[in-house]
């Protein structure tokens, strides 16, 4: 089975930029892989942000964005909030089968 | 507005069987794929498989970790998913959601598996 990989742990600033990546050991993440990013808080279900590479759910703020990025898929933060700190995970499909990243805590302070 | 209540868990010695059920209402359950995630305590999240609607032949994949042990199977004049989890270990300690993502995007509350002697 593939191993997906994510940052562990990352920092921002409220107001800033950051780049959460998520890597394959099978090579380079393509749109076949239809990537997904969910968001965790404490006690919660997940629930997706990003679904298909790019594509946002009504309630996915505007300040997140998902794309292809030096063979990984990528999920962007333009403008942090707060209410964004959360645990990250991303999804990859491999024929049919899902394979979690193990997740990204991310600070904002 | 839909909802997914998962119901079953508990306590299970291992090497014993236990089954889960998702719940639904709300939404047209026989459109949909239904995916079972679970989260070991303290841990990420894990897929463990999916049954695709009856439109796609309602077939199953399963995750590696619980292919040959663990049988996803749906009731779509009920609106219900099982997950059939045979030959329990003590790794297989969870939550356990039922989902559907996607276009759409319903979880269920989670249901705690505890396998332990």
């Amino acid at each position: 089975q593939a191993v997906v990989t994510q940052e562990p742990s990352l920092t921002v600033s409220p107001g800033g930029t950051v780049t959460l990546t998520c890597g394959s050991s099978t090579g380079a993440v393509t749109s076949g892989h239809y990537p997904y990013w969910f968001q965790q808080k404490p006690g919660q279900a997940p629930r997706t942000m990003i679904y298909d590479t790019n594509d946002k759910h009504s309630w996915t703020p505007a300040r997140f964005s998902g794309s292809l990025l030096g063979g990984k898929a990528a999920l962007t933060l333009s403008g942090a909030q707060p209410e964004d700190e959360a645990e990250y995970y991303c999804l990859l499909s491999y024929s049919a089968v899902g394979v979690f990243g193990g997740g990204t805590k991310l600070t904002v302070v | 507005e839909a909802q997914l209540v998962e119901s079953g868990g508990g306590l299970v010695q291992p090497g014993r069987s236990l089954r889960l059920s998702c719940t639904t209402s709300g939404f047209t359950f026989g459109d949909y794929a239904m995916t079972w995630v679970r989260q070991a305590p303290g841990k990420g999240l894990e897929w463990v498989g999916f049954i695709r609607s009856n439109v796609y032949g309602g077939t199953t994949e399963y995750a590696a970790s619980v292919k040959g042990r663990f049988t996803i199977s749906r009731d779509d004049s009920k609106g219900i998913a099982y997950l059939q989890m045979n030959s329990l270990k003590t790794e297989d300690t969870a939550v356990y959601y039922c989902t559907v993502y996607g276009e759409i995007d319903y979880w269920g509350q989670g249901n705690l598996v505890t396998v332990s002697s």
